[in-house]
């Protein structure tokens, strides 16, 4: 299995473009979500989504959006970027199991906005 | 809303010492609690967990942590730290009907040779 995987590992844009994060599990988990991580401030979430055509917003949803067509996929857009939204980006899978919603992240998308 | 509030931002301490990195959450409705770990530049992994049962965790790399209802608690605690500890630290709490844990800000391991 390759578990939780997120392209692109870095990018770089400017004010105003917009672009999507990719995410992709391939452990048929229920649960995805999206955090961001920025100095000082932990793990913030931003969208969540329980199954496939489900989606609700966390703690920091503005200027983002995502959908879920499919239990593998959770994609995130940033319709227009702002430089507030440089961060680092990990796409996270669970299920309601045994493991008790345990967290499983990919790699990390390393986003700057000039 | 759930909480959860890591204490220390930041932990130095020389090698071979024993450390604890303290965790602290607001709801104590039927939770599940863990420590995730993130090394320099990566993802995070998880460290243990606490689901039920035996209220003391262990991981395979000599970490432990302690549920206490009580206190509201899940500190980590390891006897002899290396080097190779340093990482940051993030303690996480799923509480009652939610589906996704909530994090602390996590807590940075430095281990001073």
């Amino acid at each position: 299995n390759a578990g939780v995987t997120q392209t692109p590992k870095f990018q770089v844009l400017k004010t105003g473009q917009s672009m999507t994060l990719q995410c992709a599990q391939d452990m048929n988990h229920e649960y995805m979500s999206w955090y961001r991580q920025d100095p000082g401030m932990g793990l913030r979430l931003i969208h969540y989504s329980v199954g496939a055509g489900i989606t609700d917003q966390g703690e920091v949803p503005n200027g983002y959006n995502v959908s879920r067509s499919t239990t593998e996929d959770f994609p995130l857009r940033l319709l227009s970027a702002a430089p507030s939204q440089t961060s680092v980006y990990f796409c996270a899978s669970s299920y309601a199991g045994t493991g008790g919603y345990e967290q499983y992240f990919g790699p990390g998308t390393r986003l700057t906005v000039t | 809303a759930q909480s959860v509030t890591q204490l220390d931002s930041q932990v130095p301490v020389f090698e071979e010492a024993p450390v604890e990195l303290r965790c602290n959450y607001s709801s104590s409705v039927s939770v599940y609690l863990f420590w995730y770990v993130q090394y320099p530049n990566q993802g995070l992994q998880l460290l243990l967990k606490y689901l039920s049962g035996s209220t003391l965790v262990k991981s395979i790399n000599g970490f432990e942590a302690e549920f206490n209802k009580s206190q509201t608690s899940f500190h980590l605690r390891k006897p002899s730290v290396h080097i190779s500890d340093t990482a940051e630290y993030f303690c996480a709490v799923k509480s009652g009907g939610s589906y996704i844990p909530t994090f602390g800000r996590g807590t940075s391991l430095i281990v001073h040779p």
